[in-house]
């Protein structure tokens, strides 16, 4: 069965401070890869979408950049944080070959002081 | 214009009640819709999927779909207090990546 790891559970750093969260999928093959930002009481936005090694497709231009450096593992990345990228950072994944839903990581509370 | 939305509540409903979600879209050519549930401080869960127009039961939960009014519910019946969570309607376009766009949640509360 496919499952999705996703770390750390929760961050708290500084401004200015650098970022990486990371996502893996495990038990599937070429699955398309998802970040998504959820603010404290409000829903889900899409960041970064990848559907292979290599690509990546950004959907709101902010402080944030991500990698696929591998069929299974996506990472997400800051230079500089800001106070604005506090939120709930939540990894996805679905099969490129179904139009199902997605599955979700457990998700990184991120919290910039 | 948002592209999903609903009603972010919250939705007070006696145990064992009905809670009847509702949820628009605005991409008509919107194919696959779903339903999530999510509790405070976790990820969403996957509760319910539908892609052609009418009912779908699974359990105590029907969604419904009207693809001509852009319109998708979710009743959840007999609620109980650990339905108490907030809803996300989520639409697929279909466009590269298969991406789903989410409404702003509606948060449900069952009083015992």
């Amino acid at each position: 069965s496919q499952t999705i790891h996703q770390w750390p559970a929760t961050l708290v750093q500084p401004v200015g401070s650098p970022l990486s969260l990371e996502c893996t999928v495990e038990g599937t093959s070429n699955p398309n890869l998802y970040w998504y930002r959820q603010a404290a009481g409000r829903g889900l936005q899409l960041l970064f979408y990848s559907v292979g090694i290599g690509q990546i497709s950004s959907e709101v231009p902010q402080n944030l950049s991500a990698s696929r450096p591998q069929d299974r593992q996506f990472i997400l990345s800051s230079k500089k944080l800001l106070l604005s990228d506090s939120g709930f950072y939540l990894c996805a994944w679905s099969g490129d070959w179904d139009s199902g839903g997605y599955t979700f990581g457990s998700g990184t509370r991120l919290t910039v002081v | 214009q948002k592209e999903v939305e609903q009603n972010s509540g919250p939705l007070s409903v006696p145990e064992g009640a009905i809670a009847s979600l509702n949820c628009t879209y605005s991409d008509r050519g919107s194919q696959s819709f779903f339903w999530y549930r999510q509790y405070s401080g976790k990820s969403p869960e996957l509760i319910m999927s539908i892609y052609s127009n009418g009912d779908k039961e699974d359990g105590r939960f029907t969604a419904q779909l009207n693809k001509a009014s852009q319109y998708v519910s979710l009743l959840i019946r007999d609620s109980q207090p650990s339905d108490s969570a907030t809803y996300l309607c989520a639409v697929k376009s279909g466009a590269a990546g298969n991406k789903l766009t989410f409404g702003g949640g509606t948060r449900v509360l069952v009083k015992p």
